[in-house]
């Protein structure tokens, strides 16, 4: 099992749509876990840090589910510059190692 | 802020020659850098993991002596591509990370093309 999965997708939505991704961790002493965003042929970056209260950035939100060990984003009214990947990222546990998941490709069609 | 640039961006060279690439964190200490490599639509793979002072870690799979790396101080991480093959052209990405914190700042990525 990898030690953390997307799905790749694509994922095909027409603007204004909602869209949720989710991304499972293996290792249970996992404190730290991110959202970033890779656009193509640039780095990734930022996109918003995720809490165990779940935290809200305009139309992104994200969510840890700690017993069921995934993560989630949800975009709603989503834009056609939301088109990019999604990297999962989270900390291997202790030691400061960041694994990043393999990401989900998003496209946004007008 | 948290900047990170990269030096240079794209770099065409022989087969045979090497390439160094540099990477900056601007506005804040980097006690840990990370190098990857990305190939056209694939995930990042980390190729190694540097922190100031010492000697990087490598992944598995990742020759070390193909590969140099150097971080030197806390802003300054350079990736020598030695004897370099037309197999690693790739996207060449690096990124810093403060000490005690799990966020990772990329730089712009360095595209390599081995002719």
């Amino acid at each position: 099992r990898k030690e953390v999965e997307q799905d790749p997708g694509p994922f095909n939505v027409p603007e204004g749509a909602t869209v949720a991704f989710n991304c499972t961790y293996s290792n249970s002493a996992s404190q730290s876990f991110f959202w970033y965003r890779q656009d193509c042929r640039k780095e990734p970056k930022l996109l918003m840090s995720v809490y165990s209260s779940g935290n809200e950035d305009g139309r992104f939100t994200a969510q840890l589910n700690r017993a069921s060990q995934y993560i989630s984003l949800l975009i709603r009214d989503s834009k056609l510059s939301d088109s990019a990947t999604y990297l999962c990222v989270v900390d291997g546990g202790g030691g400061f190692k960041t694994i990043f998941g393999a990401g989900t490709r998003l496209f946004v069609k007008a | 802020g948290a900047v990170v640039s990269q030096h240079p961006s794209w770099v065409i060279c022989k087969s045979g020659t090497s390439v160094k690439i540099e990477c900056r964190s601007l506005d804040f200490q980097a006690t840990t850098m990370f190098w990857y490599r990305q190939f056209p639509k694939q995930s990042l793979m980390l190729m190694a993991t540097s922190n100031e002072g010492s000697k990087a870690t490598y992944e598995q799979g990742v020759e070390k002596d193909k590969f140099l790396i150097n971080h030197a101080s806390l802003t300054l991480s350079t990736l020598t591509v030695t004897s370099a093959h037309p197999e690693d052209s790739s996207f060449y990405i690096c990124s810093a990370r403060r000490a005690q914190s799990y966020e990772q700042y990329f730089g712009p990525g360095t595209r390599l093309t081995v002719t």
